[in-house]
């Protein structure tokens, strides 16, 4: 079946330090790929996606690309700020049967000041 | 604004109570989720639902149960049957066919306590 693999945490950054959360996945055909942002007690946020091969996703300064030859989508992002201290999770949905999404099991991020 | 509801955010049970966990959505979306999440883990698929009036397990669906009889509103039932029924629940919703992306708009959670 399909599967996700995200980087162990927790990672601790100083304020300002480059970041890389890895995820890598094992689907057939090309799913869709997300990462979500889940800050303490509450539900996840859409942070961005990419649908297709070298699509490259973006948003408040977060970058992925869709890497279909190394099953990857690499979250980075050049200059962390405390307030990104949160918990990602990489996801994927697969190409047919939208419903059955799959979740990897979150990465702990802690900015320090 | 348009969004989804859970309530309540914190709810205690006995064990061996049935408990329904409220999910609303005025997204106008033809799909929902229900996912359980547990301390540490990701999300596990509990049900989900493609249109009204249908719907199909996922990969944790014993001791639990749901309805679509609205498209706004997809309550879950969990039921005493569940063993360790202590989690944090999370309801989501999408557009529905059609659409490539699919991706899942979530609600705030409710977290249920059983002891």
């Amino acid at each position: 079946g399909d599967s996700v693999t995200q980087m162990e945490g927790p990672v601790t950054l100083s304020e300002e330090a480059f970041l890389t959360i890895n995820c890598t996945y094992t689907a057939t055909g090309y799913p869709s790929l997300f990462w979500y942002v889940q800050y303490p007690g509450e539900g996840l946020q859409l942070l961005l996606k990419a649908t297709k091969a070298d699509d490259k996703g973006s948003n408040k300064g977060f970058e992925a690309t869709y890497r279909k030859e190394t099953t990857s989508f690499h979250l980075e992002k050049g200059s962390v700020q405390v307030s990104d201290s949160a918990v990602y999770f990489c996801a994927l949905i697969p190409a047919t049967n939208a419903g059955k999404s799959t979740f990897g099991d979150g990465t702990t991020l802690t900015v320090k000041p | 604004d348009g969004g989804i509801t859970q309530s309540p955010k914190y709810l205690f049970r006995k064990e061996g109570q049935n408990v329904t966990l409220s999910c609303e959505q005025n997204l106008n979306h033809d799909a929902m989720y229900w996912y359980r999440q547990d301390p540490g883990q990701g999300l596990r698929l509990i049900y989900y639902s493609q249109i009204v009036n249908d719907f199909q397990k996922g990969d944790i669906a014993e001791g639990y149960s749901v309805s679509r009889e609205k498209k706004e509103s997809f309550p879950l039932t969990v039921t005493s049957a569940q063993k360790n029924p202590t989690a944090f629940y999370l309801c989501a919703s999408s557009i529905g066919q059609g659409a490539r992306t699919y991706e899942q708009y979530f609600g705030p959670g409710t977290r249920l306590t059983v002891t």
